[in-house]
Parts: structure tokens; C-alpha cells; sequence
């Protein structure tokens, strides 16, 4: 069975700060991982996804995510955001062959003005 | 990009009634649409899949007699909670998923807050 860590529950970030949101994971098998957000009284939505490949995954709003094997995580950055980044972002793994989903505990990202 | 609509987006009920949930894809169909209870401060938690027109997979654990699945069109999936009780008072998410391939991204729904007294 897989599972999923977001070690940060709060992280606030001056606005033009850069950030990074903590992913791990633990899995037996080869896995692909999903970074979604939600925004206030919405649904979730797709930031990014690594299925294979280059392991630096870009996604929308100027997020990027690197997946890394060894240490066994797939971190969010972005460079410098904004104040319409605040939101809760949800860190997602799955396995090949299985469409589960299993999802971290989510980590709210409050941008100070 | 694709919708996900999920009504009502709060109920509160009295112990021992049953709720229905609704989730719509609005502006695509979807295969596969997806379950989901959150709890405060916790993840996600998949309750259930459904495919158009069959019986839903339920994740271990989950009682199937008492959240009923219904996924009758392409563009409709029902979550009936029976005889709900205190303890079912949860956030329920359903996502929908065009096509078959579990790496397909999951359109979710913004969510419904039942609270049952």
C-alpha cells in the first residue's frame, strides 16, 4: 500500500517570496504523482503530474515539481508567488495498474501582503 | 475546463434520515466518477468508484448498504447516505474522469458538507 506525506500543514510566504510544499511518498512499486489546489469553495484542480520521464514536471500559475526516486518525494515550488496563490494544495500518488488515488493531508499556503 | 457541479453543498439532517448527493460532469461525460470523504485535517479518503451503468467498487471498509452508489448516465453519479447518523457527518467529493485510463485527470467537485444531528 502506498502512502503519502505532507509534513506542512500551515506554510505562510511573503508575497514575491519563493515556497516549496514537502511531498513524500511511500510505495513498494513505481508510482505516479499528482499535485492538485484548491481555492476557497471550490473544486480541486490539476497543478501537475509526473507519470515517466524528466523528472522536473511543470505546471500551471508557475508551479514546478521535481519527482525524486531516491529520496522518495515530489516537492512544489514555485519561484515567486502571489496572493492569489493562497489556497490548500493536495499531493496525490497512485501506482500503474491501479487507478486509486491516495492523497496527502493537504498543506495551506497563506501569501502575506 | 471541465466541470464538476455536486448539490446541495450543505445539508444538515436528523439522525436516522437518508441524504441524497448529487455530483454532474456539465460539459463532458465521464466514464468513471470517484467518491470521496474528507475528514478535518485529514486526506482525502476514496470511498467508492463507479462506472456508468455498473456496480460500484468499494474501497475496504466502506459499507455499501449504507452509501449507495448510483451512476446512471454519463453524466450523473448519486450518493444516497441510508439511516445517516452523527458519525457520517463528513465533506463528501465526488471527481469524474474522462476516458479509462487511471491516469486521466479527475475533474472533483467542490464538495458537500452533511451534518446529520
Amino acid at each position: 500500500a502506498q502512502s503519502v506525506t505532507q509534513l506542512d500543514s500551515q506554510v505562510p510566504v511573503f508575497e514575491e517570496a519563493p515556497v516549496e510544499l514537502r511531498c513524500n511518498y511511500s510505495s513498494s512499486v513505481s508510482v505516479y504523482l499528482f499535485w492538485y489546489v484548491q481555492y476557497p469553495n471550490q473544486g480541486l484542480q490539476l497543478l501537475l503530474k509526473y507519470l515517466s520521464g524528466s523528472t522536473l514536471v511543470k505546471g500551471i500559475n508557475g508551479f514546478e515539481a521535481e519527482f525524486n526516486k531516491s529520496q522518495t518525494s515530489f516537492h512544489l515550488r514555485k519561484p515567486s508567488v502571489h496572493i492569489s496563490d493562497t489556497a490548500e494544495y493536495f499531493c496525490a500518488t497512485g501506482t500503474f495498474g491501479n487507478e486509486k488515488l491516495t492523497f496527502g493531508t493537504g498543506t495551506r499556503l497563506t501569501i502575506i501582503p | 475546463g471541465a466541470v464538476v457541479s455536486q448539490h446541495p453543498s450543505w445539508v444538515i439532517c436528523k439522525s436516522g434520515t437518508s441524504v441524497k448527493i448529487e455530483c454532474r460532469s456539465l460539459d463532458f461525460q465521464a466514464t468513471t466518477m470517484f467518491w470521496y470523504r474528507q475528514f478535518p485535517k485529514q486526506s482525502l479518503m476514496l470511498m467508492a468508484t463507479s462506472n456508468e451503468g455498473s456496480k460500484a467498487t468499494y474501497e475496504q471498509g466502506v459499507e455499501k448498504d449504507k452509501f449507495l452508489i448510483n451512476h446512471a448516465s454519463l453524466t450523473l453519479s448519486t450518493l444516497t447516505v441510508t439511516s445517516a447518523h452523527p458519525e457520517d457527518s463528513s465533506f463528501y467529493i465526488c471527481s469524474a474522469r474522462i476516458g479509462t485510463s487511471p491516469y486521466n485527470e479527475q475533474f472533483f467537485g467542490p464538495g458537500t458538507r452533511l451534518t446529520v444531528l
